[in-house]
């Protein structure tokens, strides 16, 4: 069974296009993350939501959304897509609930995103 | 900013030989934890070593930390072909509250010829 799962697995998509993102875990987890791994393979986290609530957010252009609908899904949505907004994005959960920090991360396979 | 500086940036060797990777950041840390990415594969957590402990295994993994440095080195030993894969550090800072977030290094990208 997959743990962190996100669809889809590969994006493209033109300049100015709005797409979405989405992560699903069955870890049971409260806490999710979105990263952005660059072309130089750097990641930097996004956001961060513990049981539907934003905890995280880091300088993000606000064309990026996410949204939590439930503590076993977190969505991106990307408005306005950029050529800069090509890169690999990740989901992540972890245990949470005060523990943060102290516990392994699980990620996702990833979204491979390239805009034109 | 970026928190993980990882040396080297590449490493080569043979099956067997023992692989050994740096990392250094900037500021006081709650933990720093070590994942391996597949190529084209998301991450898996490897070793997590909190600010008072100074070295621990699993496995083939050896990982030490050394806090008045800030530094930490990963140690795979006997590597396989099947390390092959880029592997990164991340710390979570102390003090205040981070909510576990991970500040990723530049990563080391590890070859094991067969």
């Amino acid at each position: 069974d997959t743990a962190v799962s996100q669809t889809p697995k590969y994006l493209v998509t033109q300049m100015g296009n709005d797409k979405s993102i989405k992560c699903e875990q069955n870890l049971g987890h409260d806490t999710m993350y979105w990263y952005k791994q660059d072309s130089k393979k750097f990641l930097k986290i996004m956001f961060s939501y513990n049981n539907k609530e934003l905890i995280i957010n880091e300088t993000v252009p606000n064309r990026f959304s996410p949204k939590s609908p439930d503590k076993a899904h977190l969505n991106l949505h990307i408005n306005s897509l950029e050529l800069g907004d090509s890169a690999v994005y990740f989901c992540a959960s972890s245990q949470g609930g005060g523990t943060w920090g102290q516990e392994t991360q699980y990620f996702g396979p990833g979204t491979r995103l390239l805009v034109l | 900013s970026q928190q993980g500086e990882e040396d080297p940036q590449a490493l080569s060797i043979q099956e067997g030989e023992n692989a050994t990777m740096n990392c250094s950041y900037k500021t006081s840390i709650n933990n720093l934890q070590w994942y391996r990415q597949n190529s084209g594969r998301g991450l898996v957590h490897l070793i997590l070593i909190r600010s008072n402990e100074r070295e621990k295994h699993s496995g083939r993994l050896r990982v030490t930390l050394d806090t008045s440095k800030k530094s930490s080195s990963l140690l795979i030993t006997a590597s396989r072909a099947a390390d092959t894969a880029s592997y990164f550090c991340a710390t979570v800072v102390a003090g205040g509250t981070s909510y576990g977030k991970l500040t990723f290094g530049q990563g080391t990208i590890l070859t094991v010829h067969p």
